[in-house]
């Protein structure tokens, strides 16, 4: 299983774009890469998943660069509920979940 | 459509019995995953089930059991409950197709208290 490097935690403003960089060095070939957020208490939502170049969904884009050795999930215009914490995840199946990054959004 | 459901969401024991705990994935997922998150710390992957087997285990005592019925819901059992057993233990489904599984879809918890 590939392991994965994230910050530990980030601060921004509302109204802000985020990006947060998660590097996973051995990804293996047939791994996508997949970020979740998690608020106090309750289970992770899924945000999006990738395999390469950019994908982009109605929440967030997620920047793949051709190597795979690392990956950005752009939130574009965060608000106060936008602070959770969120997870880097790469391989399929039982995927071990690191400490994630403590996002906090500041009015 | 409904989602990953889990029961119950709270849970009480005392030291030394057991826990069953209950996950329901969502309607097409065959496979189901458990978690712990012990206050304030990340998630520890417990097991994975697929079409009824168990195709992974995490780092935790044969103590934490659990299996997969027919109609793809999912039970976790705990023996010999210990006090730092105490955890919301999270259910996930998925769908998985040739060997690939897809993103995971999360219940809401069962809270587990052991005093």
């Amino acid at each position: 299983l590939a392991k994965t490097t994230q910050p530990i935690s980030m601060d921004s403003y509302e109204g802000q774009e985020v990006n947060i960089t998660c590097s996973h060095n051995n990804i293996a070939t047939n791994d996508y890469i997949t970020w979740y957020q998690q608020f106090p208490s309750q289970g992770p939502r899924f945000i999006i998943q990738g395999y390469k170049t950019k994908v982009t969904n109605e929440v967030a884009s997620l920047f793949i660069p051709a190597d795979r050795k690392s990956s950005t999930l752009s939130l574009p215009r965060v608000s106060l509920s936008d602070t959770a914490v969120y997870y880097c995840l790469v391989g399929s199946g039982d995927m071990r979940f690191g400490a994630g990054t403590r996002l906090t959004v500041k009015p | 459509e409904a989602g990953v459901t889990q029961s119950p969401t709270h849970l009480i024991k005392t030291r030394g019995q057991q826990a069953t705990l209950r996950c329901s994935p969502i309607s097409g997922h065959t496979s189901v995953y458990w978690y712990q998150q012990a206050l304030g710390l990340g998630l520890q992957f417990l097991l994975w089930y697929d079409e009824g087997e168990e195709r992974n285990r995490g780092n935790f005592p044969p103590r934490f059991s659990g299996r997969q019925f027919p109609n793809y819901s999912s039970e976790l059992n705990v023996n010999a409950l210990e006090l730092e057993d105490s955890a919301l233990y999270l259910c996930a489904s998925s769908t998985v197709d040739r060997g690939f599984a897809y993103e995971q879809y999360f219940g809401p918890g069962t809270r587990l208290t052991v005093t």
